[in-house]
C-alpha cells in the first residue's frame, strides 16, 4: 500500500515562529503536493513539486514556501507563522497523471 | 472535532437507498478526473476515477458518470450504508504549460446517512 506520511497530527505554534511540516512517501512518486484545507473552502492547493528540487506555486503560495531535497520528502515551511495560518495542512503524492495519494493531516493552530 | 464538514452542501439519505453526488467542473482542457472520500480527523482518499474518453465507469457499489458536454461529474453510490458518511470531493487533473499536471478541488459535498 502507499503511504504518505505527515510529520504531525497536530501542531500549536507561536505567531512568528518559523514552521516545518514534513511529508514523506514511499511509492517513487515523482509529484508531490501541499493543500490547506478550511472549512466550506475545499483543498487549496499550496506549492507542488514534479521533480526533485523542483517546486511550483499553486493557488495560494503567500507566506509558505517548499523544500524537496529528496524526491520522498516534500516540506512545506511557514517562514513567519500568522494566526490566518491556522488550518488543517495535507500532503499529496502521485505519479503524472494518476490519482494523488493523501497523508492523514497536520491540524496548525497559531495562537 | 474536525469542523471539514461544516458549511458544505449536504446531502441526508435513508441506509439503504442509492446516494447521486454531483461535481461541475471548470476546465474543458481537463482528461481525468478522481472522487475522494474524507471522514472526518483523516486524509481524502481515493474512491474511483475516470479519464475523458470515458463516459461511465463502475466499481464496488460505485459508479462515476462524466458529461463532457456540460462539464459535469456524477458519483452514484449503491445501496448507502452508515459507513459512506463522509465529506466527498471530486477533483480534476490539470496539465499546464510545463508539462506537468496538479490537481483541482471542488468545494465539496457532505452525505448524511440515516438508519
Amino acid at each position: 500500500d502507499v503511504k504518505v506520511t505527515q510529520s504531525s497530527r497536530y501542531l500549536v505554534k507561536r505567531t512568528g515562529e518559523k514552521v516545518f511540516l514534513e511529508c514523506v512517501q514511499d511509492m517513487d512518486h515523482e509529484n508531490m503536493f501541499w493543500y490547506r484545507q478550511d472549512p466550506g473552502l475545499g483543498l487549496r492547493l499550496i506549492y507542488f513539486s514534479y521533480d526533485v528540487k523542483m517546486k511550483e506555486k499553486g493557488d495560494i503560495p503567500e507566506g509558505y514556501s517548499v523544500s524537496r531535497e529528496k524526491k520522498e520528502r516534500f516540506s512545506l515551511i511557514l517562514e513567519s507563522a500568522s494566526t490566518n495560518q491556522t488550518s488543517m495542512y495535507l500532503c499529496a503524492s502521485s505519479f503524472l497523471d494518476t490519482e494523488a495519494f493523501f497523508g492523514q493531516g497536520t491540524r496548525l493552530t497559531v495562537v | 472535532g474536525e469542523s471539514v464538514g461544516l458549511h458544505l452542501p449536504t446531502l441526508s439519505v435513508q441506509e439503504g437507498d442509492n446516494s447521486i453526488i454531483n461535481c461541475a467542473y471548470s476546465n474543458s482542457a481537463s482528461d481525468y478526473f478522481i472522487w475522494y472520500k474524507q471522514e472526518s480527523g483523516k486524509g481524502p482518499q481515493f474512491i474511483i476515477d475516470i479519464r475523458s474518453n470515458m463516459d461511465k465507469r463502475q466499481g464496488q457499489r460505485v459508479t462515476v458518470l462524466l458529461n463532457k458536454t456540460v462539464k459535469h461529474l456524477s458519483l452514484q453510490i449503491a445501496a448507502t450504508q452508515p459507513g459512506d458518511s463522509a465529506v466527498y470531493f471530486c477533483a480534476e487533473n490539470s496539465f499546464l504549460s510545463g508539462g506537468y499536471n496538479k490537481l483541482i478541488f471542488g468545494a465539496g459535498t457532505r452525505l448524511a446517512v440515516h438508519p
